[in-house]
């Protein structure tokens, strides 16, 4: 089945530096990819839909400016967080579906337990 | 808009209990409805789906019926296993394009006692 591949899947920062994440479709290509966030005992927050070639829409609530999204081919996304502070620590996940076809469902990655201290 | 409602959790069982997470829905048209589960600190993994009414999903011994008229998609299993234990979200996606995300409910966290 389609796999979609995350890393990494842990990462401890220290505050103010920056942090990227890599989200990859490896057997499929995604034009569209969506980012999470999930607080703790929560549901997923979508941040951002990631558009291939293009520029990435950003929820309502979401800097843009922090949360740095590159969509440079239709097998990898990647989420910056810039200037990282310990209120960005959280679990952060990313999904993507098969462009190639019609109502599938969406497949995951491991997802990111993000640090800052 | 579109919406999930899942039922609150915790839900706490003793193994080879039972199990019923209800999920109910809005949507206009007619969508397709997902069961997802997170184990404790992975990703999300496609439990099962149904794409129209009357259609039955299953894996794992989970099954979920896709039921119009209720607008629901329960998931439902006759023995739970401690390795049952996690979190799971019901999803509908009112799309067949893949470049929308899917309606996420809020999640529910099960545990199954030894």
């Amino acid at each position: 089945g389609a796999v979609v591949s995350q890393h990494p899947s842990r990462v401890i920062c220290k505050s103010g530096t920056s942090v990227k994440i890599e989200c990859r479709s490896l057997d499929f290509q995604a034009t569209t990819m969506f980012w999470y966030r999930q607080f703790p005992k929560q549901s997923l927050m979508l941040m951002a839909t990631s558009n291939e070639g293009s520029k990435a829409t950003y929820e309502q609530g979401v800097e843009k400016d922090k949360f740095l999204i590159n969509h440079a081919s239709l097998t990898l996304s990647t989420l910056t967080v810039t200037s990282a502070h310990p209120e960005d620590s959280s679990f952060y996940i990313c999904s993507a579906r098969d462009s190639g076809r019609v109502g599938t469902e969406a497949f995951f990655g491991q997802g990111t337990r993000l640090t800052v201290v | 808009g579109d919406s999930v409602t899942q039922m609150e959790g915790p839900v706490t069982l003793s193994e080879e209990a039972c199990l019923t997470i209800n999920c109910t829905y809005t949507a206009t048209g007619y969508p397709s409805l997902f069961w997802y589960v997170q184990y404790p600190g992975e990703g999300l993994q496609l439990l099962l789906k149904a794409t129209k009414a009357d259609d039955k999903g299953s894996n794992k011994g989970f099954e979920a019926t896709y039921r119009k008229e209720t607008t629901s998609f329960h998931l439902e299993k006759g023995s739970v296993q401690v390795s049952d234990s996690a979190v799971y979200f019901c999803a509908l996606s009112d799309r067949p394009d893949s470049n929308y995300q899917l309606i996420w409910g809020a999640g529910t966290k099960l545990i199954i006692k030894p």
